[in-house]
């Protein structure tokens, strides 16, 4: 079964703390995107990497990080030093960076 | 930044209407796609058009593309209340090597 997945789907974290969210993909895709999404909002870029080994800061990348050490995964970590982590994050996968993109479900993330 | 833009931002209409969202772009672009999102869920994509299309169609969808005027429209026909979702645009900007994201059109299809 190909596809896109995402782990926690929910994810409660207490102000100070560092949390990673997973996403992983057997769709064998080069590009991989991280987005965050506030309620009643468009998607914003986080972090975006085309190729394993490489990724490239979107437009809100200040507070995050990511890795790529293997194709299928692309791992995000909320630091501490995002103000205002709570929000709707995807992920999502892609041939090319101009392609059809796949997303996975979410991960809701909370700061309690 | 944003490169697409939809317009309605909410739509509420009855079951069996037809509902038609648009979007429009700031620079010229390879192509156009249209994604729709559930509550609470990932995006889907339902419909790719090049910059040297004008119309496409799948299914009840229908999307337009007009080059000269920098927009698109997704044509939703006899509309159901399990299309109720969000629907974005995305853009791949000429010179640029990634998909731009509208704030997309909350459709909401009344039974």
């Amino acid at each position: 079964d190909g596809g896109i997945t995402q782990s926690p789907k929910y994810l409660f974290r207490k102000e100070g703390q560092n949390v990673t969210l997973s996403c992983e993909q057997n769709l064998n895709h080069d590009a991989m995107y991280w987005y965050r999404q506030d309620p009643g909002q468009g998607l914003r870029l986080i972090y975006y990497s085309q190729i394993v080994n490489d990724f490239q800061k979107g437009d809100i990348a200040e507070g995050y990080s990511v890795s790529r050490e293997k194709k299928e995964s692309f791992p995000l970590t909320v630091t501490s030093a995002q103000k205002n982590p709570t929000a709707f994050y995807l992920c999502a996968s892609s041939i090319g960076p101009l392609g059809t993109q796949y997303f996975g479900p979410g991960t809701r993330l909370t700061v309690l | 930044s944003q490169q697409g833009e939809e317009d309605p931002q909410a739509l509420s209409i009855q079951e069996g209407e037809n509902a038609t969202m648009n979007c429009s772009y700031k620079t010229s672009i390879n192509n156009l796609q249209w994604y729709r999102q559930n509550s609470g869920r990932g995006l889907v994509h339902l419909i790719l058009i090049r910059s040297n299309e004008r119309e496409k169609h799948s299914g009840r969808l229908r999307v337009t593309l007009d080059t000269s005027k920098k927009s698109s429209s997704l044509l939703i026909t006899a509309s159901r209340a399990a299309d109720t979702a969000s629907y974005f645009c995305a853009t791949d900007a000429d010179a640029g090597n990634m998909l731009t994201f509208g704030g997309g059109t909350r459709l909401m299809v009344k039974p």
